[in-house]
């Protein structure tokens, strides 16, 4: 069975306070993972794909990493405005669906 | 560009009563996933249609769910009879179709979210 485990489960930053958040992942061969940023009362919004071990992609002062076991987002400099839970999911290759993760509750204190 | 809406935002029922949530994707998607949370639980997925077919219901919960997709277009999730136990937050989401390669089911375009408080 495919499980994402997303640490931590809250993080509290100062602003400009460097960071990063932790996906693990074990997944039956696998098609891609994929970042989201969820604010409150709203529905995920897409921020990244990743395909392989070793990709990268930014936005902004967001950049995420892939292992062959884990992803990592990290924010640089943050900003309050990137307070949001952000959220981890994985696809199998013979899967037509995301499974997710619990989330890491993001806040930067001004 | 209009994006999924759902509705309604949020629904409160008796347990035994029936509840419908809909779902309006995005114009020209033709992928649409049901997923919800319940509390304290991840956003699990529950159900994805290609147009008006069902591609994978995988992850309904038992008979007492009921997903549609009325010619290819909007969907509806009927809950009937609801249960304490289904109380969460339902999420739509739509994505276009590849044109080539295996299906990404990963940038997915979400809804606000159904509110669903069974008592």
């Amino acid at each position: 069975e495919d499980q994402v485990t997303q640490s931590p489960e809250a993080l509290r930053l100062q602003e400009g306070e460097s960071s990063s958040l932790n996906c693990s992942y074990t997944v039956s061969g696998l098609r891609g993972l994929f970042w989201y940023r969820q604010d409150p009362g709203k529905g995920p919004e897409f921020l990244f794909t990743l395909y392989s071990a070793g990709e990268e992609k930014e936005k902004e002062r967001l950049k995420a990493t892939l292992t062959k076991k884990e992803s990592f987002l990290h924010i640089t400099a943050p900003k309050p405005e990137d307070s949001a839970t952000y959220l981890c999911a994985v696809q199998a290759r013979s899967a037509r669906q995301l499974t997710f993760g619990s989330g890491t509750q993001l806040t930067v204190l001004p | 560009e209009a994006g999924v809406t759902q509705f309604p935002s949020h629904s409160v029922i008796e347990k035994g009563q029936t509840v419908t949530l809909r779902c309006d994707p995005i114009s020209g998607h033709d992928n649409l996933y049901w997923y919800r949370r319940v509390m304290g639980k991840e956003i699990k997925f529950l159900l994805h249609f290609v147009k008006e077919s069902k591609q994978d219901e995988s992850g309904m919960p038992n008979n007492r769910f009921l997903a549609e997709r009325t010619g290819g277009t909007y969907s509806t999730l009927k809950v009937q009879p609801a249960e304490l136990e289904d109380s969460g937050v339902y999420f739509c989401a739509s994505s276009q179709t590849e044109t080539s390669g295996p299906h990404l089911a990963g940038e997915l375009f979400f809804g606000e979210g159904s509110r669903l408080t069974v008592l």
